[in-house]
């Protein structure tokens, strides 16, 4: 079965320190990683996705990740946080096509609240 | 261009009443989902639709139900209100064709009482 786990579940940075979140996976074929960011009493906005190829992706707000599939991770960083950036993160795992049998179902972390410091 | 729209915003139910969760999209998306969100335990999938009148349950249905009459719309139905179904409830959809990205709309909290 696939799951994501996301360790820190609240993370507290002074603003223009860097940032790195952490999620690690289990996911029987290809996947399909996510990073979404939810702002308090928002919806969730996407941050970036991974599907293939540079396993550094880029993302929105000066985030990026990285895969690693040794070992099974998809860390999200940025090297200098703004206060905007205090959110609640999302790590998804899911089929890297939306067709199939999957249907496209997605699995999320738990979630890492971050709180920035001024 | 809307995206994920969703009514109401906020809900207070007493236990027992019942209600309907309204889900809108204008992106001609095939796949839309239903979630909730408790604190600490991520996103949780209720119910998918795969197209207009095709359903199923996803890891948590119990005391929900969903029908999808058209491409657009996507209820979500509680029949008998409990306080486990206190949450906050968000709906997504995505295209069935090429990558799987999934499109949110803003929420509905409910509280039952």
């Amino acid at each position: 079965a696939q799951s994501v786990t996301q360790p820190d579940i609240h993370i507290t940075v002074s603003e223009g320190a860097s940032l790195e979140l952490r999620c690690n996976y289990s996911y029987g074929a290809t996947p399909y990683l996510f990073w979404y960011v939810q702002s308090p009493g928002q919806g969730l906005q996407l941050l970036l996705k991974y599907f293939s190829g540079d396993t550094l992706v880029q993302g929105i707000k000066g985030f990026e990740a990285e895969f690693k599939r040794s070992q099974s991770s998809f860390n999200l960083r940025k090297p200098s946080v703004h206060w905007s950036d205090a959110a609640e993160y999302f790590c998804a795992v899911g089929p890297a096509k939306a067709g199939g049998t999957s249907y496209g179902k997605l699995t999320f972390g738990q979630g890492t609240i971050l709180t920035v410091h001024p | 261009n809307a995206g994920v729209t969703q009514t109401p915003k906020f809900r207070i139910l007493k236990i027992g009443q019942s209600m309907t969760l309204q889900c809108t999209q204008d992106m001609n998306h095939n796949y839309m989902y239903w979630y909730r969100q408790d604190p600490g335990m991520g996103l949780k999938l209720i119910y998918y639709s795969v197209g207009a009148g095709i359903t199923d349950k996803g890891e948590v249905p119990n005391g929900y139900n969903v029908s999808r009459s058209t491409t657009e719309d996507f209820p979500l139905r509680l029949e008998l209100a409990a306080p486990s179904q206190t949450s906050v409830y968000f709906c997504a959809s995505s295209y069935v064709e090429g990558v799987n990205e999934q499109f949110f709309g803003p929420g509905t909290r409910l509280t039952v009482l």
